[in-house]
């Protein structure tokens, strides 16, 4: 069963910034926090993951808390090619556990 | 350049034949999977499979056989297909190491008619 929850749906107008959140109470020490996403029809694509201190690379931001119980993945400028199934995971050292993400659309 | 890369993406096909699936990375990861897909959307691992040896086998019925000839090539093959083996499958590898992300293929969509 996936360690995580988000919600099923959100909206974000083009050009916003796009905050998707996540609860992982459950979270262990040694747990990093994955995210991935799901464009229609394709295979899940790696956005970005931590362990405890924020993170950000050319695609996206995460933001931990300091309890590590929850983050939140940043799309700082959302664009329409960001609608997708937006995945939350914790995952010690090699198996990922899809949960049913967030879906994430992007409208004009 | 394709990273990981699964053929067939389509594949349609009658219950009870046999079919394969191939991947393939280029990125000289360690660590291969299987995924599968379902109808409602869940992936779920299937396989796992380091420096070509298995090290996770998910309670896949044993019609589900991978074969790693190398550490690059992870393929799926499927004896007595089922109505319920109708899914998408998708092929991911990863790189050694505590934190490394897994990069995934586009899928194979199989058809049981």
């Amino acid at each position: 069963d996936a360690k995580t929850t988000q919600p099923p749906s959100m909206d974000c107008a083009e050009g916003r910034a796009a905050n998707l959140p996540c609860n992982h109470s459950t979270i262990s020490g040694n747990e990093y926090v994955y995210w991935y996403r799901q464009i229609h029809s394709q295979g899940p694509q790696y956005i970005i993951h931590g362990l405890k201190n924020n993170e950000t690379n050319e695609m996206a931001s995460l933001i931990i808390t300091e309890d590590r119980k929850s983050s939140t993945l940043i799309l700082p400028h959302a664009t329409l090619r960001d609608t997708a199934v937006y995945y939350c995971i914790v995952s010690g050292y090699s198996t990922l556990t899809f949960g049913k993400g967030t879906m994430l659309l992007v409208s004009p | 350049d394709t990273a990981v890369s699964q053929t067939p993406k389509y594949l349609v096909t009658q219950m009870g034949n046999d079919k394969s699936i191939k991947c393939e990375q280029n990125l000289g990861h360690d660590t291969m999977y299987w995924y599968k897909q379902d109808s409602k959307k869940f992936l779920k691992i299937m396989f796992s499979y380091n420096n070509k040896e298995l090290i996770i086998n998910e309670t896949v019925p044993n019609r589900f056989s991978p074969k790693s000839p190398d550490k690059a090539h992870l393929n799926l093959h499927i004896n007595s297909l089922e109505l319920g083996d109708s899914a998408v499958y998708f092929c991911a590898s990863r790189a050694t190491g505590y934190n490394q992300p897994q990069h995934f293929g586009d899928g194979t969509r199989l058809s049981i008619l």
